[in-house]
């Protein structure tokens, strides 16, 4: 059974930095391309990162330069390092598998608050 | 960025009836499109893929077509356990986007 579970989330004051973990199990973790996507509270989807099976990054602009998504294949363990935070960024962060453009198995989400 | 206007943002509607929701890209992404569910306080879940391939294990009453720039999902007749809110999504150029999402209820 393919399983993701993240970690790492919690509260954080504006400014500050916070490294998120998504744990995989049940699948051959070095062969798909793994994202985060978040979602403020009561707001649509809003995709964060990717990284392929490569190790090739990318973003969208409104994180580019301040988080970075990185893998560790030895430990099937997907990472978000989240530097410079802004309120904006305030919301649940979900790890996801993505096959073929589609994102096919999604973790249960680990909450990041971003508040003086 | 490509935008995704998904019509309508909410809709209510009785037990068996047809539902329907569209989307429309900003620009033409063939059939790069996906649809998701999501219901509160759980993570969204894949349903169809590919703009009309439906996902394994995901009931026959959900559906979707469409390509270019208009595209469409459809629930044949709606049930009570399909109260949630859906989502589509392209990715056929990065940043990958969804739609706003369309809050489905029963009357």
């Amino acid at each position: 059974e393919v399983q993701l579970v993240e970690s790492g989330g919690g509260l954080v004051q504006p400014g500050g930095s916070l490294r998120l973990s998504c744990a995989a199990s049940g699948f051959t973790f070095s062969s798909y391309d793994m994202h985060w996507v978040r979602q403020a509270t009561g707001k649509g989807l809003e995709w964060v990162s990717a990284i392929g099976t490569a190790g090739d990054t990318y973003y969208p602009g409104s994180v580019k330069g301040r988080f970075t998504i990185s893998r560790e294949n030895a430990k099937n363990s997907l990472y978000l390092q989240m530097n410079s935070l802004r309120a904006g960024d305030t919301a649940v962060y979900y790890c996801a598998r993505s096959r073929t453009g589609s994102f096919d198995y999604w973790g249960q989400g680990t909450l990041v608050t971003v508040s003086s | 960025d490509i935008q995704m206007t998904q019509s309508p943002s909410s809709l209510s509607a009785s037990v068996g009836d047809r539902v329907t929701i569209t989307c429309q890209a900003s620009q033409d992404i063939s059939n790069y499109l996906n649809w998701y569910q999501q219901k509160p306080g759980k993570a969204p879940k894949l349903l169809i893929y590919d703009a009309s391939n439906l996902e394994t294990g995901v009931p026959s009453r959900f559906s979707g077509s469409g390509s270019g720039t208009d595209f469409t999902f459809t629930i044949s007749s709606l049930q009570p356990e399909d109260i949630a809110t859906y989502y589509c999504q392209q990715y056929d150029n990065l940043p990958q986007t969804f739609g706003q999402g369309t809050k489905v209820e029963i009357k």
